[in-house]
């Protein structure tokens, strides 16, 4: 089945402990992002990724990271997490930058303390 | 930089009767004009979209409009169903950078049977 995996689910921390939150597409996406979603906000891009070792900044990247040394997968780092990231994360994939359709993982809710 | 805002943010229909979901963009280099439905516990998946050169598209019972001149697109859901129950997105796509998608802040829209 064509899918968009995180992990975990959910993940309740502390500030300044670091995390890594898992994305893997199986459907061979050249393009990866991240996004997180706050209430009355809706969505916001964190970091992308047009390709293997390609990656850049969205619209929200203070306080992230993100790698992609593989096409499948495309993690993200918190290296000091605060209370305000505390937050809906959504890993998403599509063929390539142009392409229409984006796929969507089904979520990671993180909550710092 | 692009701003898509969303109305109304909360909306409840008596079931079978139609729903209606607007957007507005401010950038008219925007050229794509995706919908996501996201359900509890789910990322967003798309459910119908409209590329600039076509003022309207229909799929089954859904549909989208719109108008390129005062830069808004809605979402049309007739007969409406409980399962329609979930947050509806907006978004809309530049084609420059790496084409991101800016979404609206999102509708709830609940089915009252």
């Amino acid at each position: 089945e064509a899918q968009v995996t995180q992990n975990p689910r959910y993940l309740i921390t502390v500030t300044g402990k670091k995390l890594t939150v898992t994305c893997s597409q199986n459907m061979n996406h050249e393009y990866m992002s991240w996004y997180r979603q706050d209430p009355g906000l809706g969505l916001r891009q964190i970091y992308y990724s047009m390709n293997v070792e390609v990656t850049d900044k969205g619209d929200v990247p203070e306080g992230y990271k993100v790698s992609r040394k593989e096409k499948r997968n495309f993690p993200l780092i918190l290296e000091s997490p605060s209370p305000n990231q505390t937050s809906l994360y959504f890993c998403a994939s599509r063929p390539g930058y142009s392409a229409d359709t984006q796929y969507f993982g089904p979520g990671t809710r993180l909550t710092v303390l | 930089g692009e701003n898509v805002e969303q109305h109304p943010s909360t909306l409840s229909v008596q079931e079978g009767d139609s729903a209606v979901i607007k957007c507005t963009y401010s950038d008219s280099a925007s050229n794509y004009f995706p919908w996501y439905k996201q359900e509890l516990g789910k990322g967003p998946q798309l459910i119908i979209d409209i590329r600039s050169n076509v003022g309207e598209k229909k799929d089954q019972r859904i549909a989208v409009t719109l108008n390129k001149t005062a830069k808004h697109f809605s979402l049309h859901i007739t007969e409406t169903q409980p399962e329609d129950s979930a947050v509806y997105f907006c978004a809309t796509r530049q084609p420059f950078g790496n084409e991101k998608l800016t979404f609206g802040t999102g509708t709830r829209l609940t089915i009252i049977p």
